[in-house]
């Protein structure tokens, strides 16, 4: 059982340059979300999905853009990156049975370290 | 505006000790909370969920309190070991919002 597999791991970007942050989970979680995590900030909800077709603004949206086709997979993209998004991503799902966040354990990603020069 | 707090941010214990780690929620529309583990360089690992109608949940050494009241969450570690140092999160899910509110943790160190 994979859990919550995030590619690539590190990455490193030019300013400008866009990208495509991969998440997949085989667990048929509804609920799939993404974070970031700066020093002193700790963890900000970047976009969520309740399910398939689904999704929704987090608290720091700006400069990012999701969908979800299904419900496996819960891709993030980079429209065009700025430094102020070198940070550590973190994918995570749940199973809400429908419920929007539901009421049960979120499992995590082991985390995309992205780096904009 | 619904908040976690977790002070303090860091704190160290000799081996053996039992840890304390509080998790403060302003609102007590709080239908779970959860507490995590990330070690350094990895992801956070769920360690107890804890229901709004129950008032604590255990697991092997590991023991969380949960009171809205007081909008307090406490974990409970006995006996603390070297292998027990990372960073501890707490995390509510509110009713009618889609999405968990982190503290910002716990950087825990247990010296041998």
């Amino acid at each position: 059982n994979a859990g919550v597999t995030q590619t690539p791991k590190f990455q490193v970007l030019k300013t400008g340059q866009s990208m495509t942050l991969q998440c997949a989970q085989d667990m048929n979680h509804e609920y799939m979300s993404w974070y970031r995590q700066d020093p002193g900030m700790g963890l900000r909800l970047i976009h969520y999905s309740v399910g398939a077709g689904i999704t929704d603004q987090g608290e720091v949206p700006n400069g990012y853009n999701v969908s979800r086709s299904t419900t496996e997979d819960f891709p993030l993209r980079l429209l065009s990156a700025a430094p102020s998004q070198t940070s550590v991503y973190f994918c995570a799902s749940s199973y809400s049975g429908g419920l929007g966040l539901g009421n049960t354990e979120a499992f995590f990603g082991q985390g995309t370290r992205l780096t904009v020069v | 505006k619904q908040e976690v707090t977790q002070i303090p941010a860091a704190l160290s214990v000799p081996e053996g000790e039992n840890l304390v780690l509080n998790c403060s929620f302003t609102d007590s529309a709080i239908y779970n909370l959860q507490w995590f583990r990330q070690d350094p360089g990895k992801g956070l690992t769920s360690l107890l969920l804890i229901q709004s109608s129950q008032r604590e949940q255990t697991s092997g050494r590991l023991n969380a309190s949960l009171d809205k009241s007081s909008g307090r969450s406490t974990l409970y570690i006995a006996a603390s070991q070297p292998g027990d140092s990372a960073t501890y999160l707490c995390a509510a899910a509110y009713y009618g919002n889609n999405r968990l509110a982190f503290g910002k943790g716990n950087q825990v160190v247990v010296i041998p």
